[in-house]
């Protein structure tokens, strides 16, 4: 799977847009971005994926640059509760492999 | 129950000894991924079940730790001759097919002293 790159922390202030980005330059066709975040004291959660489309639930959006090396988390209103480490994951769906989980964005959100 | 539950929660043991951890999927999830984390950083793949059978059981670091899932359910994590270093949180995770989002436990926080 693709190596990913992230910052190591960022801040956001409460009920403003948080915008975490993700480099995987390297990233391959049949390659997808997955996000992940993990509160303190918790297993990870998920958040949302994508391919190449910009993707939208109703935690987040996705946007995923035409070339897919690179993409951007948005959490468009952040609350206290947003406040996690942030995983960014590149993954072959082909042959079913685990996630591979590197350092993360440590995101604190300030009041 | 609703998620996955791991347990115990927390598991102290000495040095040596052997210990099993317990992982109970969401009910129907054929896929089952076992990891580690150790303080600061993220989780460290060790297995990969899929159904019955250990599809990738590349990330386990040596022939101390071993994984079953016997009726392609629960699944049992198992460190022999604990030693300090294997001290983490062991985390599991499941999915409906392995294709699908996973969905993890709150782990257990194992400690060798």
């Amino acid at each position: 799977d693709a190596k990913t790159t992230q910052p190591p922390s960022m801040d956001c202030a409460e009920g403003r847009a948080a915008n975490l980005p993700c480099n995987h330059s390297t990233i391959s066709g049949n390659e997808y971005v997955y996000w992940y975040r993990q509160i303190h004291s918790q297993g990870p959660q998920y958040i949302i994926h994508g391919l190449k489309n910009n993707e939208t639930n109703e935690m987040a959006s996705l946007i995923i640059t035409e070339d897919r090396k690179s993409s951007t988390l948005i959490l468009p209103h952040a609350t206290l509760r947003d406040t996690a480490v942030y995983y960014c994951i590149v993954r072959v769906i082909e042959g079913r492999r685990a996630l591979t989980f590197g350092s993360g964005t440590r995101l604190q959100v300030q009041p | 129950g609703a998620g996955v539950s791991q347990t115990p929660s927390n598991k102290v043991t000495e040095k040596g000894k052997y210990v099993e951890l317990r992982c109970d999927p969401i009910s129907g999830h054929t896929a089952l991924y076992w990891y580690r984390q150790s303080l600061g950083q993220g989780p460290e793949f060790l297995i990969y079940f899929q159904g019955t059978g250990a599809a990738d059981d590349s990330g386990l670091p040596n022939d101390r730790f071993f994984a079953v899932r016997p009726e392609g359910s629960v699944s049992t994590l198992k460190i022999q001759r604990t030693e300090r270093g294997d001290s983490a949180v062991y985390l599991c995770a499941s999915s409906f097919t392995g294709l699908t989002e996973a969905f993890f436990g709150q782990g257990t926080r194992l400690t060798v002293v």
